[in-house]
């Protein structure tokens, strides 16, 4: 069964700082892992897709790896802006039961001015 | 550009009323899905339809019913609502289970009274 989990719960640093959110799975023959970013009572915003070929993927700001080996995956956020705060949620699905899908409990990261 | 849409975006029930929640994808994906978030539990699979013409139970079926309507479309049924059923709902879509990312809705934000 695959398990996922984020650690911390909750991260607070000021503007500007660079800063790494970590998921962890259980199951590592996933096809893929998925970071989203989720708002204060809004839904979920896909931030980065990484296919169990790849070890990272980049979009702007935001670097995303991937080490199946370890079953761990890391999301870098360069220079955080007060923008950046929200939830941080990394999904993985396993081939045995690729259909479902499992979220970690998320990352609450708050940027201060 | 819509994605995902989900409607109503608020609803307040009484013990023992029935609703479907709608929700409605125009990306041409395979596969959606049916999501609750509950604070302190996360993201939980409710039912999925990999295909049209399928569904299956995720890990929390009881007390609803699904009906993939169409390839575009995925109902979500209470029957008789609860208050344990008091939750966020959300809706996704992928291309196909395992493999692709998933786009999420904005969300249904249940109450049961």
């Amino acid at each position: 069964k695959q398990e996922v989990t984020q650690i911390p719960a909750a991260l607070s640093v000021p503007e500007g700082e660079n800063l790494v959110l970590n998921c962890s799975f259980t199951d590592s023959a996933i096809y893929n892992l998925q970071w989203f970013r989720q708002d204060p009572g809004k839904g979920l915003t896909s931030l980065l897709l990484i296919q169990s070929s790849q070890r990272e993927q980049t979009s702007g700001r935001l670097n995303a790896s991937l080490d199946k080996s370890s079953g761990r995956s890391t999301l870098y956020i360069a220079a955080s802006q007060p923008g950046d705060s929200a939830t941080y949620l990394c999904a993985a699905p396993g081939y045995s039961s690729a259909s479902k899908i499992i979220f970690g409990s998320g990352t609450r990261l708050s940027i201060r001015p | 550009n819509a994605g995902v849409t989900q409607t109503p975006k608020f609803q307040v029930l009484k013990t023992g009323q029935s609703m479907t929640l709608q929700c409605a994808q125009d990306m041409n994906h395979n596969s959606m899905y049916w999501y609750r978030q509950d604070p302190g539990m996360g993201l939980r699979l409710i039912y999925y339809s990999a295909s049209e013409g399928t569904t299956d139970k995720g890990e929390v079926p009881n007390g609803y019913n699904v009906s993939r309507l169409n390839k575009r479309e995925f109902s979500l049924r209470l029957e008789s609502a609860a208050p344990s059923q008091t939750s966020v709902y959300f809706c996704a879509s992928s291309y196909e289970t395992g493999s692709y990312g998933y786009t999420f809705g904005s969300g249904t934000r249940l109450t049961v009274v």
